[in-house]
């Protein structure tokens, strides 16, 4: 989606090294997410946030760390606690307090280990 | 958030209708419907969502059952460009919700 942009487009993380994907959007929209994918399966949730200053964990939090000092970005660290973490990564937003509330998707981040 | 059942493929010729079926059997009164497609290393998109009625947008038809138990996404006139993850999904929807997404269907269109 033109409205959310996510870089880079491909990350390499040596052993024991941080890496933070960036997301940034301009859609004005409060909530904020972050999902991971691994070959041949579905998306499953890492981090939430519905407003500035303010997040939640998903379903697969540990080894991950986010940070929403600002309404328009959503970092994501990757730790070195994260034993496993080759996979694509999307960030999503979506409009908060709509009933019929949709995700708007960004192109991903690809993070392999070197 | 209710769960969904959907067959792991299916296939269908270029210009036919493809009819994707998803089973939500668990679902409750106030939970929409959602599809999403994903072409290879994108972001997924939203496609079209519904509550008890039928929908139809420029992209594709849902069909809902009387009872709410089932679905089909209809996309009328498939190309090779539908070739996709399709996602059904369940949700209440709203600032507290969280769509949670399955495998998917893989729909391949044939030329």
């Amino acid at each position: 989606d033109g409205g959310i942009t996510q870089s880079p487009k491909y990350l390499f993380r040596k052993e024991g090294q941080n890496v933070t994907l960036s997301c940034e959007q301009n859609l004005n929209h409060d909530a904020m997410y972050w999902y991971r994918q691994d070959p041949g399966q579905g998306l499953r949730l890492i981090y939430y946030s519905q407003i500035v200053n303010d997040f939640q964990k998903g379903d697969i939090a540990e080894g991950y760390s986010v940070s929403r000092e600002k309404k328009e970005s959503f970092p994501l660290t990757v730790t070195s606690a994260q034993k496993n973490p080759t996979a694509f990564y999307l960030c999503a937003t979506s409009d908060r307090g709509r009933l019929d509330e949709k995700l708007f998707f960004g192109s991903g981040t690809q993070l392999s280990v070197l | 958030d209710a769960k969904t059942t959907q067959p792991p493929s299916m296939d269908c010729a270029e210009g036919r209708a493809a009819n994707l079926p998803c089973n939500h059997s668990t679902i409750s009164g106030n939970e929409y419907v959602y599809w999403y497609r994903q072409i290879h290393s994108q972001g997924p998109q939203y496609i079209i969502h519904g509550l008890k009625n039928n929908e139809t947008n420029e992209m594709a038809s849902l069909i809902i059952t009387e009872d709410r138990k089932s679905s089909t996404l209809i996309l009328p006139h498939a190309t090779l460009r539908d070739t996709a993850v399709y996602y059904c999904i369940v949700s209440i929807g709203g600032a507290n919700s969280k769509l949670t997404f399955g495998k998917g269907i893989t729909l391949s269109v044939r030329p």
